[in-house]
């Protein structure tokens, strides 16, 4: 079945620095991917859709300066958490899909738990 | 507004019981449904999809059912076991590929 790759699982960071996360569909190629955000005890929330070869759809609400997304390639997408603050500690998945549609649903990341202190 | 409600919130019961979980969204133009298992720190595992002109999938003890006109769908879990608690989530993919998630249900299952 369709595998995404997401590292890392875990990272603290100090405050002010930057972070990068990495996502890559390890058999199959996503031409969209998905970023998400999880804080303790609710939903993902979408923070981004990154699409290859062109500039990452933000939710409202979201920074675009702040949460740096690339999608340079048909397998990997970035979202680097710049000048990150405290309240930027949460956990981050990314999901993928085999096809345009998520004709056969989406396959998620094991997600990354950043940690600013 | 595309939203997703999933009740209960919260469920604890004892080893064997069956149970459903409940989602419902308010907009019935959706591609696909999918329901997930999340388990504390970890990523999001697939459990099942249904498609938007399927009305159940099974695999397992889990079977999941879908009625569009009425905006519903369950997660049927049998004969449940400790290993099975986690957070259930419920997504919605609507026709112009937006993913919606309810806040999910955690299950307790009780040796």
């Amino acid at each position: 079945g369709a595998v995404v790759s997401q590292h890392p699982s875990r990272v603290i960071c100090k405050s002010g620095t930057s972070v990068k996360i990495e996502c890559r569909s390890l058999d199959f190629q996503a031409t969209t991917m998905f970023w998400y955000r999880q804080f303790p005890k609710q939903s993902l929330m979408l923070m981004a859709t990154s699409n290859e070869g062109s500039k990452a759809t933000y939710e409202q609400g979201v920074e675009k300066d702040k949460f740096l997304i690339n999608h340079a390639s048909l397998t990997l997408s970035t979202l680097t958490v710049t000048s990150a603050h405290p309240e930027d500690s949460s956990f981050y998945i990314c999901s993928a899909a085999s096809t345009g549609r998520g004709n056969y649903g989406y396959t998620f990341g094991s997600g990354t738990r950043l940690t600013v202190v | 507004k595309q939203e997703v409600t999933q009740i209960p919130a919260a469920l604890s019961v004892p080893e064997g019981e069956n149970l459903v979980l409940n989602c419902s969204f308010t907009d019935s133009a959706i591609y696909n449904l999918q329901w997930f298992r999340q388990d504390p720190g970890k990523g999001l595992t697939s459990l099942l999809l249904i498609q938007s002109s399927q009305r159940e999938q099974t695999s397992g003890r889990l079977n999941a059912s879908l009625d569009k006109s009425s905006g519903r769908s369950t997660l049927y879990i049998a004969a449940s076991q400790p290993g099975d608690s986690a957070t259930y989530l419920c997504a919605v993919i609507y026709n112009n590929n937006d993913m919606r998630f309810g806040a999910g249900t955690r299950l307790t299952v009780k040796p």
